[in-house]
């Protein structure tokens, strides 16, 4: 079956510009994760959504940052007034269950590499 | 100190070689995932555990809860094994990654 998918597969904007990034999970996973790599860095959580629970928001680096989940299933990842750290692979997973302790196997989408000018 | 550590931070091998990849960490931990990303940056979830030992062909993983301390090994490793392999940890409702380790193996 199909699995996670992204998209764009890359974006290249302006500083301060908004943009969006999409997350199409495995159709009937309930669990969500945005994550970020920056270049030579490890991966870092963002947010993490389960059914229609709350989202753990924990992990976004600024309030220019915001994600949400639509019907259950695609997300949207919107960065605004975009900076040059903000650079960088911005990864999707989702899993079948997820619980507040991660602790299902997660499937990667292949990213989106977001370049700030 | 990061709350999960890898070790070794690269690891060059030869075809064949039995690997071992290190991963310790400082906090209370729910599960532990062992992944892959490939020079393309596709990232795959190869393990993930909470107690014990789990195997997968020719990976296989380990973890020691008192220790605090996990490890995969590739046994008769292949070029086609190279990539990066990270450990990330659960805890609470956190997800912490370590900053994995790049395995090279040469034919």
């Amino acid at each position: 079956g199909a699995g996670v998918s992204q998209s764009p597969s890359n974006k290249v904007t302006e500083k301060g510009k908004d943009v969006e990034l999409r997350c199409d999970p495995i159709s009937g996973h309930t669990a969500l994760y945005w994550y970020r790599q920056s270049l030579g860095q490890g991966l870092e959580f963002l947010i993490y959504f389960q059914g229609n629970s709350a989202p753990d928001k924990s992990g976004l680096p600024s309030d220019r940052f915001s994600a949400e989940r639509t019907g259950g299933s695609v997300s949207t990842l919107t960065i605004q007034r975009t900076q040059q750290e903000d650079s960088a692979v911005y990864l999707c997973a989702s899993s079948r269950q997820g619980g507040a302790f991660y602790t299902d196997t997660q499937y990667f989408g292949p990213g989106t590499r977001l370049t700030v000018l | 100190k990061n709350e999960v550590e890898q070790s070794p931070q690269n690891l060059t091998a030869q075809e064949g070689e039995f690997i071992t990849i290190n991963c310790s960490y400082s906090v209370g931990i729910s599960a532990l995932h062992w992944l892959q990303q490939h020079p393309g940056g596709g990232i795959v979830s190869l393990f993930m555990l909470s107690s014990g030992k789990k195997k997968h062909g020719r990976l296989i993983a380990t973890i020691n809860i008192q220790e605090k301390h996990s490890s995969l090994h590739i046994t008769a490793s292949h070029p086609r094994d190279s990539a990066v392999y990270i450990c990330a940890c659960t805890s609470g409702s956190r997800l912490t990654f370590g900053e994995g380790t790049q395995l090279t193996v040469n034919p």
